[in-house]
């Protein structure tokens, strides 16, 4: 039973244009929702977060947007750049057992196309 | 140092051999996670510690995984009789405290490929 979901394994996207990367999430529970950026041989980096209490926050280029109701958010990246190429996960987190646990999607591979 | 530092980089094991994964956090940070992301995954959650208490150790696949962090820095993944289904790569993560939009600090993760 898959908590986070990234429906979408892969996505290309012309340079200069927007990214929209998507996730799902079935548990209504979850505090937190981050995003984080992985390249090839190297452990996730964060990239952004928000809280279940906001509906979006933005980061420069990076703006994410989380709606309840549907138990959806989504990562916009504008202009894309060829540097954003990566695996993009996104996480949940929960208070559980005394701490807090991350969840993590399966992950979208991002393409930026120069 | 001033990132999660993980060793060895990568371990070669035969089926039924015994591995120590270490892990040594950000200096300072209480909460410290081990993770296992199988290929085409995302990292799935194994054990978390709070300084050296061991709080959760839920997805922790069975009794042949062992995780402890004694002094509550430094942290050792242990797997005993190791399977082919063990190969993964293990990435340790390290935070200031346990709160849940604080972000996570990864190591380079452990490729673990057992034959």
């Amino acid at each position: 039973d898959q908590q986070v979901k990234q429906n979408s394994p892969s996505l290309s996207v012309q340079e200069g244009r927007i990214s929209i990367l998507n996730c799902d999430y079935t548990n209504s529970m979850f505090d937190y929702f981050l995003w984080y950026k992985k390249y090839p041989a190297e452990g996730p980096t964060f990239l952004i977060s928000i809280s279940s209490i906001k509906d979006k926050n933005e980061d420069g280029r990076f703006t994410v947007f989380l709606n309840k109701s549907a138990k959806h958010l989504s990562l916009h990246i504008v202009p894309s750049q060829p540097g954003d190429s990566a695996v993009y996960f996104c996480a949940a987190s929960r208070w559980t057992s005394g701490t807090y646990k991350y969840i993590f999607g399966t992950g979208t591979r991002l393409k930026v196309l120069a | 140092g001033a990132g999660v530092s993980q060793s060895p980089r990568y371990k070669v094991a035969k089926r039924g051999q015994d591995v120590a994964l270490r892990c040594d956090p950000i200096s300072g940070h209480v909460s410290l996670f081990w993770y296992q992301q199988a290929l085409g995954q995302g990292p799935e959650f194994l054990t978390y510690f709070q300084n050296e208490a061991q709080l959760d150790k839920s997805g922790l696949p069975s009794d042949r995984f062992f995780a402890e962090r004694p002094e509550g820095s430094v942290s050792t993944l242990k797997i005993q009789r190791t399977q082919q289904e063990d190969s993964a790569v293990y990435l340790c993560a390290s935070s200031l405290d346990g709160t849940g939009g604080v972000e996570l600090f990864f190591g380079s993760g452990t490729q673990l490929s057992v034959l």
